[in-house]
């Protein structure tokens, strides 16, 4: 059974640098899935941080982020972390880790997704 | 970029269908899949592949995609089935979500 779970702070503060690990069981990150990122904003809809594979070491960001996010693999943890840098109260959201299916170039489907957690930005 | 545009609610009463859309330029020639987000949950993957259902997903969900329009439709719909509903593509090397759904069973 796989299964997917957040964990790192719940507060960060304006400025400084959000970090999250995603701990993945039943699965491993080396096999042919995305990795991705997707955070909800209080009363908003879903929006996609980020994706990556282990075979290649492809990755994809969504480009309105691209220039403060750093999404990476552990494989000896098997678990894979987003950081997300100069961080604002716009960046406050429930953020859910997730399994993506692939096929060739073409992200598809989310088909496991973690708990999510809350982080809020403010001093 | 590419964008799918959802109503931001849709009201059906128990036992009546169910029909959501998202609509984006020729998104008939894309995959499109449907996740359902209740109040506190993770999103949960309901179709994929703009037609095909999880095991886990009852079969009155359904789905379908041409031209610029992909539907969600939930037959016999129940009181279970009130959440947020986002549909979800790929273009151009970045997953787009539409804006939500919100359906409510009254």
């Amino acid at each position: 059974q796989v299964q997917l779970q957040e964990s790192g702070p719940r507060l960060v503060k304006p400025s400084e640098t959000l970090s999250l690990t995603c701990n993945v069981s039943g699965v491993s990150i080396t096999s042919s899935y995305y990795w991705g990122w997707i955070r909800r904003p209080p009363g908003k809809g879903l929006e996609w941080i980020g994706s990556l594979s282990y075979i290649g070491g492809t990755y994809y960001y969504n480009s309105s982020l691209k220039s403060r996010l750093t999404i990476s693999l552990d494989t000896s943890k098997n678990h894979f972390s987003l950081s997300l840098s100069s961080v604002t109260a716009a960046d406050t959201a429930v953020y859910y880790c997730a399994r993506q299916a692939a096929q060739g170039m073409s992200l598809n489907w989310f088909d496991t997704w973690g708990q999510g957690t809350l982080v809020t930005v403010s001093s | 970029s590419y964008e799918l545009s959802q109503p931001p609610s849709v009201s059906v009463s128990p036992g009546q269908t169910a029909t959501i859309t998202c609509s984006g330029d020729k998104l008939g020639d894309k995959y499109v899949h449907w996740y359902r987000q209740k109040p506190g949950q993770s999103p949960v993957l309901v179709i994929y592949r703009n037609s095909v259902r999880p095991s886990r997903i009852p079969e009155r969900f359904s789905g379908s995609n041409s031209g610029n329009t992909a539907t969600l439709t939930i037959s016999g719909t129940q009181a279970m089935d009130e959440a947020d509903y986002y549909c979800q593509a790929w273009d151009s090397s970045a997953v787009v979500f539409g804006g939500g759904t919100k359906l409510t069973v009254l």
